[in-house]
């Protein structure tokens, strides 16, 4: 298996919604990343996890809520987002922080 | 002054043509470089990944890096319309990655 997944593929919310985005590999990589992408723009790095821990935080507002359960599963959890916080979210992977990254497919969040 | 800079574009180019594209970067502290290919509403695929300066060859993908001048590029031979998509240089520093802002190829029939 070489491939990072996401789901879901598309998520529509609301403001005072809470919901969550999921990302997952089974490559054995030990960091894996959220990042943020606007239309026409390169992707923005949100969060970083090392061996399971948050490593990296880039100032994301507190309604974006990062977990990793274990080696291989990371999740994006989000409460009480913003119209402006629309984007295609992307999850990442590499063996080790310092190589080379994998990206998932994102999931395109609209929040009405 | 953006860490790494890339022409926008839109490139566009006939089928079969040889595609230049470029970047410059501002920190000595990248060690690495890759090129992503981003289609249309999908995740960044990897396309090339250089430590050293010089030349890669991957089929019809060429990585060029040159440290001295931090510039580093991406050739496609023989282009093909699948290759029309955004391509994203990015430069690493640790775990941290920085992404140029991508350029748009058309590959026209």
């Amino acid at each position: 298996d070489t491939e990072v997944t996401q789901t879901p593929k598309h998520l529509v919310m609301g403001m005072t919604n809470k919901k969550s985005l999921k990302c997952e590999q089974h490559m054995g990589h030990r960091a894996m990343y959220w990042y943020k992408q606007k239309a026409k723009k390169p992707p923005e790095l949100m969060f970083v996890y090392s061996y399971e821990k948050l490593s990296i935080n880039e100032s994301v507002p507190s309604r974006f809520s990062p977990e990793c359960p274990n080696s291989s599963l990371l999740n994006l959890h989000l409460h009480a987002l913003q119209p402006e916080d629309s984007a295609l979210y992307l999850c990442a992977s590499s063996q080790d922080p310092g190589l080379e990254q994998f990206f998932g497919p994102g999931t395109r969040l609209t929040v009405l | 002054q953006k860490e790494v800079e890339q022409d926008p574009g839109p490139l566009s180019v006939p089928e079969g043509a040889i595609v230049s594209l470029n970047c410059t970067y501002s920190n000595s502290a990248f060690q690495y470089f890759m090129w992503y290919r981003q289609y249309s509403r999908k995740g960044p695929e990897l396309l090339m990944y250089t430590y050293s300066s010089g030349n890669k060859e991957d089929g019809r993908f060429t990585a060029q890096v040159d440290k001295s001048s931090k510039y580093i590029s991406l050739f496609i031979r023989d282009s093909q319309p699948s290759d029309s998509a955004t391509y994203l240089c990015a430069c690493l520093s640790g775990n941290m990655l920085t992404f140029g802002g991508g350029t748009r190829l058309m590959v026209k029939p």
